[in-house]
């Protein structure tokens, strides 16, 4: 357990809907950092907030996609009107600082299957 | 392009026995080079990290080599347990943007 925590841990839901992840990083940690993750491949980069504010956003993240991190704390991810091809697994993660030797710790993951 | 490539792509292997992972990068400039290890179902965790200057770095029953004018890094895993049943994954940071670039991971089944 990295002490990043994740909910919920599984999520099915039906195509159109709107889906919301929770993650609560390491309290201290001001960094935090959402990934997409597919069947056999690496984490995908899709957003980073440093303290509440966004400051990056991948290609990957559609005008569907949105996150959050209101108090600095923890952050929510929006999908609205989900599509089958956003099955997989979300991750988040957490660090503190922003030199080289950053280390990100990450959470245990959202899967997510859209039928 | 900034690229991270491992292989093989999975590998079965006797425990008790050794084996060695294989990434190769083209990311530019660079600034360091982690392996995790992500077991089934959950985040990946960091093994280890290495900068530019560092050719070989352990944790434990973990080795881990960087030759940063080839490009190459290996992951030895020594007598291995079966909880080394993971996907193990090179993470390049890097790329101007000092983004972390990951591979697409080693899939590690270690036998009884």
């Amino acid at each position: 357990d990295t002490g990043v925590s994740q909910n919920p841990r599984h999520k099915i839901t039906k195509r159109g809907q709107n889906v919301t992840f929770r993650c609560d990083p390491i309290s201290e940690h001001n960094r935090l950092y959402w990934y997409r993750q597919t069947l056999g491949q690496g984490p995908e980069f899709l957003t980073y907030f440093q303290n509440e504010a966004q400051l990056e956003k991948s290609r990957l993240l559609s005008d569907r996609f949105s996150a959050e991190r209101p108090k600095g704390s923890f952050s929510t991810l929006e999908i609205q009107r989900t599509e089958q091809g956003d099955s997989a697994m979300y991750l988040c993660a957490s660090s503190l600082g922003s030199g080289t030797q950053e280390t990100q710790y990450f959470g245990p993951g959202t899967r997510l299957l859209v039928l | 392009k900034n690229q991270v490539e491992q292989s093989p792509q999975s590998l079965i292997i006797l425990e008790g026995k050794n084996c060695t992972l294989q990434c190769n990068y083209t990311v530019s400039p660079f600034s360091n080079l982690r392996w995790y290890k992500q077991d089934t179902g959950r985040g990946p965790v960091s093994l280890t990290i290495m900068t530019f200057s560092e050719n070989t770095k352990s944790n434990g029953r973990y080795t881990a080599t960087l030759d940063a004018d080839t490009k190459q890094s290996s992951l030895h895993i020594t007598a291995s347990q079966l909880s080394d049943s993971a996907s193990y994954i090179c993470v390049v940071r890097g790329g101007g943007y000092n983004k972390l670039i990951f591979g697409a991971g080693t899939r590690l089944a270690v036998h009884p």
